[in-house]
């Protein structure tokens, strides 16, 4: 597709455990962007990678969240011990470069219960 | 990044011009302003872009004032598909991040 693809599209999981969220980024977009939603909120930076190293993680809130993008290509945002105020839409993001305008994927909905 | 400053929801009829307002009286000057819409359920979409120079594209057209302290977003002939969320955003020439506000919600009404 030529689009951003995030999988799954909705995830539950209990409090306490262990989840990976995927972004495939559009081909050629060296810029890639996390974002958490909440409802009725607009979207909360969380991180930025630029190729393979995350340039800005200012947005992470503690250390239970980290990411990673290996190749400088697809990227997972992982969470550690889940609590219920992770439920939320997790948004990623693609740009040609950081001068760019953003494409943004569809969302995970992650519900912590 | 400066911050900006929008109503909460708006209204306007099908067929209609929608005219959405954004206010950014701090705007630096190599800070650009950025326009996107989210639809329910979907992700934020990028509408358009400027500096200084009003611009038009397929989607809408950006009307940024001499001084630069505020702007308004056009949707020359609005559809129901155009009820969304819009985000005004500033952000400087290479910044990292799109920091988003609470948007303006506009429904479309037929």
């Amino acid at each position: 597709g030529a689009g951003v693809s995030q999988t799954p599209s909705n995830k539950v999981t209990e409090k306490g455990k262990y989840v990976e969220l995927r972004c495939d980024p559009i081909s050629g977009h060296t810029a890639l962007y996390w974002y958490r939603q909440s409802l009725g909120q607009g979207p909360e930076f969380l991180i930025y990678f630029q190729g393979t190293g995350a340039a800005d993680d200012s947005g992470l809130p503690n250390d239970r969240f980290f990411a990673v993008r290996p190749e400088g290509s697809v990227s997972t945002l992982k969470i550690q011990r889940t609590e219920r105020g992770d439920s939320a839409v997790y948004l990623c993001a693609s740009s040609l470069n950081r001068y760019s305008e953003a494409f943004f994927g569809q969302g995970t909905r992650l519900t912590v219960v | 990044d400066a911050k900006t400053t929008q109503p909460t929801s708006m209204d306007c009829a099908e067929g209609r011009a929608a005219n959405l307002p954004c206010n950014h009286s701090t705007i630096s000057g190599n800070e650009y302003v950025y326009w996107y819409r989210q639809i329910h359920s979907q992700g934020p979409q990028y509408i358009i872009h400027g500096l200084k120079n009003n611009e038009t594209n397929e989607m809408a057209s950006l009307i940024i004032t001499e001084d630069r302290k505020s702007s308004t977003l056009i949707l020359p002939h609005a559809t129901l598909r155009d009820t969304a969320v819009y985000y005004c955003i500033v952000r400087a020439q290479g910044a990292q991040k799109l920091v988003f506000g609470q948007g303006t919600r506009l429904t479309i009404n037929p």
